[in-house]
């Protein structure tokens, strides 16, 4: 399943599926893109991140994909665990400002099913 | 353990009461962040200060205010001023070297205020 915006969607998945959360970021001029993993009660923790000179990036079981034309980023998790039902957020580092400041995304809330 | 330390973990103000979060890391940053997180929405920008003895206001810093005057400690009060306090607050900080640094967040666990 996919969700899109910035609204706090919620997508719900089977354990073992793979999940696609998205993102449409502001600035066109971010060169930096960073996915953060909230879980109940704690502060984000860094999962992900991509530069502008790429669009595709792995870790384990996670892949971060970059459409700068849309400015768009899709973080991609693959056989879904419990463990990862958290709120996701997308971040860029450039304000509406033009500062260097991270911005973020109000965040999709991901729940897993056993 | 290196790391980045926010306390209490809970708080509670009382009208016309200014109270203030702690946030003390140890990772040797320059930068240092608070947001502010409200139920189903993402983090705003407060204050955030990118060396000692200097910070910016963010985009809420409104009823806010910090002080830096240690690498270590960016503590935040939030004043009476400050309507509607309730709301979940997360301290970061990156390694920030220049204003140009592409760096990631550390994040501590965060204090809820709640008001009496």
């Amino acid at each position: 399943g996919e969700s899109v915006g910035l609204h706090l969607p919620t997508l719900s998945v089977q354990e073992g599926d793979n999940s696609i959360i998205n993102c449409a970021y502001s600035n066109s001029a971010s060169d930096y893109f960073i996915w953060y993993k909230q879980e109940s009660g704690k502060g984000p923790q860094f999962i992900i991140d991509i530069r502008s000179n790429m669009d595709k990036r792995q870790g384990q079981r996670v892949t971060v994909l970059l459409n700068k034309t849309v400015k768009h980023l899709s973080l991609q998790i693959a056989a879904t665990q419990p463990g990862d039902s958290a709120v996701y957020f997308c971040a860029e580092n450039i304000g509406p400002g033009g500062s260097y400041i991270p911005t973020f995304g109000r965040g999709t809330s991901l729940i897993v099913h056993p | 353990d290196g790391g980045i330390t926010q306390s209490p973990k809970y708080l509670f103000r009382k009208e016309g009461q200014n109270v203030t979060l702690s946030c003390e890391q140890n990772l040797n940053h320059d930068a240092m962040y608070w947001y502010r997180q409200d139920p189903g929405q993402g983090l705003r920008l407060i204050y955030y200060s990118q060396i000692v003895n200097d910070f910016q206001k963010g985009d809420i810093a409104e009823g806010y205010s910090v002080s830096r005057e240690k690498k270590e400690s960016f503590p935040l009060t939030v004043t009476s001023a400050q309507k509607n306090p309730t709301a979940f607050y997360l301290c970061a900080s990156s390694s920030g070297d220049s204003l140009l640094t592409n760096e990631k967040l550390f994040f501590g666990s965060g204090t809820q205020l709640s008001v009496l």
